[in-house]
């Protein structure tokens, strides 16, 4: 069964260093996305991402954030200077639609703390 | 998106049947009901959705009141691997947004 996938699995960085988080979203969907969820919090929308532009974000997504998928395949969130807010767990999400309806696949997450 | 109300916590022993409670009440008509699932250190999971007619699929079944206030996801016979927070969320078809707005859900235990 086809999954989505992301590296690592975890990360740990400095406060202020850039951090690139990789997805790789299922081959035939077309509709992207990043949620975080803070250790025993709800998991919240970052951004959704379709056509290769970003299609909606939340008032998190601020813009020490970012989004590309750069060849095709991949999909990465990049956070410019971490704080230690963002610690967090970050799962990626694809999806596609059908008769205009969609339902999300997530992949494992990515454990990111800044120390 | 509209808002989902269900209990905070559940339980239910192995093998045994569960039922998932979600009102709804402020439920518009083009509003489709989606359950997800967490389990612990996992993402979350899609379960089912429906309309208006009660759904089945491998996961669970989804029972969907008259008046569309309120639904009710079945897990016919819970298993340890069952144990997972559950969310019900409300999205719009066509035209509406793409995101899940996920609330606190109900965390199930199963008992062995």
């Amino acid at each position: 069964e086809p999954e989505v996938t992301q590296t690592p699995s975890h990360q740990v960085t400095q406060m202020g260093q850039e951090v690139i988080l990789r997805c790789v979203p299922i081959s035939n969907h077309l509709y992207f996305y990043w949620y975080r969820q803070i250790l025993g919090q709800k998991v919240e929308f970052l951004v959704s991402f379709y056509n290769n532009e970003i299609s909606e974000k939340s008032e998190i997504f601020d813009d020490q954030f970012s989004v590309e998928r750069p060849d095709g395949s991949n999909f990465t969130l990049k956070i410019r200077s971490t704080k230690l807010e963002d610690s967090a767990m970050y799962f990626c999400a694809s999806s596609i639609r059908d008769r205009g309806l969609s339902w999300q696949f997530f992949g494992p997450g990515t454990r990111l703390t800044v120390l | 998106d509209a808002k989902t109300t269900q209990p905070n916590s559940m339980e239910s022993n192995e093998e045994e049947p569960v039922h998932l409670p979600c009102n709804h009440s402020t439920i518009s008509g083009t509003d489709y009901i989606h359950w997800y699932r967490q389990l612990p250190s996992q993402g979350p999971e899609y379960v089912i959705h429906g309309l208006t007619s009660n759904v089945n699929n491998r996961m669970a079944s989804l029972a969907i009141a008259e008046d569309r206030k309120s639904s009710t996801l079945i897990l016919h016979r819970a298993t340890l691997r069952d144990a997972a927070v559950y969310y019900c969320i409300l999205k719009m078809t066509q035209g509406g947004s793409e995101k899940l707005v996920f609330g606190k859900g109900t965390k199930l235990t199963v008992n062995p």
